[in-house]
């Protein structure tokens, strides 16, 4: 399975700010996928980042506001920018399995927005 | 639009008693079926994969897959109260790789 370390592991920030996520994989990998969490809910797919390619958002989520970058195969930033309260959540990313069988997390960003 | 649907729970049994755990989905093409485990504060962490038709067992796991229904569940014998934790049933949204999770059903296993 893939060893992939994210950081920060939680932060509190205020309202209008930004902040980056990083996450980085033991091995390269085609597709990384950024997932938030809200308070009790379940997992929703934000974006499929790709290397070399601009990140195809999902229905709902924009550039502007979740600016991803891909750098390379191991590595990948999300950023949560002019943040409100309503984004508070956990942030996940995360790699499929060497045949896309399985997802692999990191261990995931907890945000929350003052 | 495809959907993923579980019952939130919370599912409460007592110790050694098996927990079933439900889940629909609402794309009849779909092929791939995993069950997470989310204890909280921490990451999904894979527990079950299931492809084909009937049940799949791996220790106190059995995952069963029904595709006619549309139906997958999970079932955990012996439940300890180290399996309390939320179970998120998903299902495999294209050929990237990416799942659609359902809601998550919460156990909680009573000593």
């Amino acid at each position: 399975s893939a060893v992939i370390s994210q950081k920060p592991s939680r932060d509190i920030c205020q309202r209008g700010t930004s902040l980056t996520i990083q996450c980085q994989v033991d091995s390269q990998v085609t597709m990384m996928f950024w997932y938030r969490q809200q308070p009790g809910q379940s997992l929703t797919l934000i974006a499929t980042a790709n290397q070399g390619s601009e990140a195809t958002y999902e229905s709902g989520f924009v550039i502007d506001k979740f600016p991803i970058s891909r750098p390379n195969l191991t590595f990948s930033t999300l950023t949560v920018s002019n943040m409100s309260p309503e984004d508070s959540s956990i942030y996940l990313c995360s790699v499929p399995g060497p045949s896309n069988e399985k997802l692999f997390f990191g261990s995931g960003t907890q945000l929350s927005v003052l | 639009q495809k959907e993923v649907e579980q019952n939130s729970g919370p599912l409460s049994v007592p110790e050694g008693a098996i927990a079933s755990l439900n889940c629909t989905y609402s794309d009849r093409g779909s092929q791939s079926f995993f069950w997470y485990r989310q204890y909280s504060g921490k990451s999904p962490e894979l527990i079950m994969s299931i492809y084909s038709n009937g049940d799949k067992e791996d220790g106190r796991f059995t995952a069963q897959l029904n595709k006619a229904s549309q139906y997958v569940s999970l079932l955990i014998r012996d439940s300890q109260p180290s399996d309390s934790a939320t179970y998120l049933c998903a299902v495999m949204g294209g050929s990237q790789g990416n799942l659609i999770f359902g809601k998550g059903t919460k156990l909680s296993v009573k000593p």
